[in-house]
């Protein structure tokens, strides 16, 4: 069974640019969430989306959003970078129901901005 | 607001012996208390979780307890060993249900 995939794993822009990160969460998930990982900050909530609905949001500027799709699959967009943006992007996905906190967590989208 | 605080933030101990990482939760609401593990490089692992209406769990060398009253739990390891060196986060649900983590602890297990 297939873990939780991101894509790119790696990725520089500059600032003002505009980053899309992809997140295909293991199969029968339906619920995927999103971190962003900095060090010493921990992992902070940006959101979470089930059934291509956003039910949670963090404490995050407009600036980055998120999507889901029919099968799943879920995108964060981040526009107009700034340095401070340069972070771990980790996405997790979860089952429904009683299980919906349990996260998988996938390997990372490691951003740089320059 | 929603808040999680985890300390120490760094801790080092010899083969052998025990680790405590501890966590504060603000929200009473709170109902499920997981840990995860993050080796180097790593994604971010659960080894293990309670939910509120359990006092205690283990599972071989940890165990973690909760104090619902003091909305406080912590992480215990047992005979630790140098694979068990890694960042570890507790975590706690919101009033909104999503999952709250704390700052992270970097466990160092010396030979």
């Amino acid at each position: 069974k297939a873990g939780v995939t991101q894509t790119p794993r790696y990725l520089i822009k500059t600032r003002g640019q505009q980053v899309t990160l992809s997140c295909s969460p293991i199969s029968g998930h339906r619920s995927v969430s999103w971190y962003q990982q900095t060090p010493g900050q921990g992992l902070q909530f940006l959101f979470e989306y089930f059934s291509e609905t956003q039910r949670n949001k963090g404490n995050f500027p407009g600036r980055f959003s998120g999507r889901q799709f029919s099968n799943s699959r879920s995108e964060m967009n981040v526009s107009t970078l700034e340095l401070g943006d340069s972070a771990l992007y980790l996405c997790a996905s979860s089952l429904p129901g009683a299980a919906a906190n349990v996260l998988t967590f996938g390997a990372g989208s490691r951003l740089t901005v320059l | 607001g929603e808040n999680v605080e985890q300390h120490p933030s760094t801790l080092s101990v010899q083969e052998g012996d025990s680790a405590v990482i501890k966590c504060t939760y603000s929200d009473s609401a709170s109902n499920y208390f997981p840990w995860y593990k993050q080796e180097l490089g790593k994604r971010p692992q659960l080894i293990i979780d309670i939910r509120s209406n359990v006092g205690e769990k283990k599972d071989q060398r940890i165990a973690v307890t909760l104090n619902k009253t003091a909305k406080h739990f912590s992480l215990h390891i047992t005979e630790t060993q140098p694979e068990d060196s890694a960042v570890y986060f507790c975590a706690a649900t919101s009033n909104t249900d999503k999952l709250i983590f704390g700052t992270g602890t970097r466990l160092q297990v010396f030979p």
